[in-house]
């Protein structure tokens, strides 16, 4: 099992901004994913953050738009650069640890807004 | 490519009912799936797991390789049950993680 703590937990925002947001697991994992759930909609992947290298970034995703940082074995950071009212949506962190009942582990989300 | 699939964007039962939420999958090898629950404005929870073979809430869901489904089942629909579901696909290697575009259901009194 994992903790996953995720800061902020929402924010409202201008357009034009950026907004970092920080996933803390407490334990080290491997593998560690970024996702975006719009209203009404589902989870769809961002990127896969990779420690120690550039983040992996799925179609329709850029890092110039969304980059990531990984230093460690246990956090990471997505920014959302110059934001816009189509980036309002809820911003998750997740993990997979292979040894457990549930693979994969989600944070509580950031909502973000955008005016 | 690789992809999950849920046919239905709306499910509407009456209580007591049986309710079957669909699943389908394209991966080439052996992928796990999952179902996952999400209620209004909480956050997203395991349901299932397909190697676990377990009944949670009620609700089971069966691989069929051949057919390359999963599909989510319970025999009487309860008011409680209404919520978005996702089926998920988790590659052998665990690298990633796929959602389908997910089901949302409700129970009608």
């Amino acid at each position: 099992s994992a903790v996953i703590s995720q800061k902020p937990s929402r924010d409202i925002c201008q357009r034009g901004t950026s907004l970092t947001i920080q996933c803390q697991v407490d334990s080290q994992v491997t593998m560690m994913f970024w996702y975006r759930q719009q209203p009404g909609q589902s989870l769809t992947l961002i990127a896969t953050a990779n420690q120690g290298s550039e983040a992996t970034y799925e179609s329709g995703f850029v890092i110039d738009k969304f980059p990531i940082s990984r230093p460690n074995l246990t956090f990471s950071t997505l920014t959302v650069s110059n934001m816009s009212p189509e980036d309002s949506s809820i911003y998750l962190c997740s993990v997979i640890i292979r040894e457990s009942n549930q693979p994969q582990h989600f944070g509580d989300g950031t909502r973000l807004s955008i005016l | 490519a690789q992809r999950v699939t849920q046919p239905e964007k709306l499910l509407s039962v009456f209580k007591g009912a049986p309710v079957e939420l669909k699943c389908n999958y394209s991966y080439s090898g052996s992928p796990e799936l999952f179902w996952y629950v999400q209620y209004s404005r909480q956050r997203l929870q395991l349901l299932l797991r397909h190697i676990s073979r377990e009944s949670i809430k009620g609700f089971t869901a069966d691989l069929n390789k051949g057919e390359t489904s999963f599909h989510l089942k319970k025999p009487f629909a309860q008011e409680e049950d209404s919520a978005m579901y996702y089926c998920a696909l988790l590659s052998p290697s665990y690298d990633k993680v796929i959602f389908g575009p997910g089901t949302s259901l409700s129970v009608i009194p």
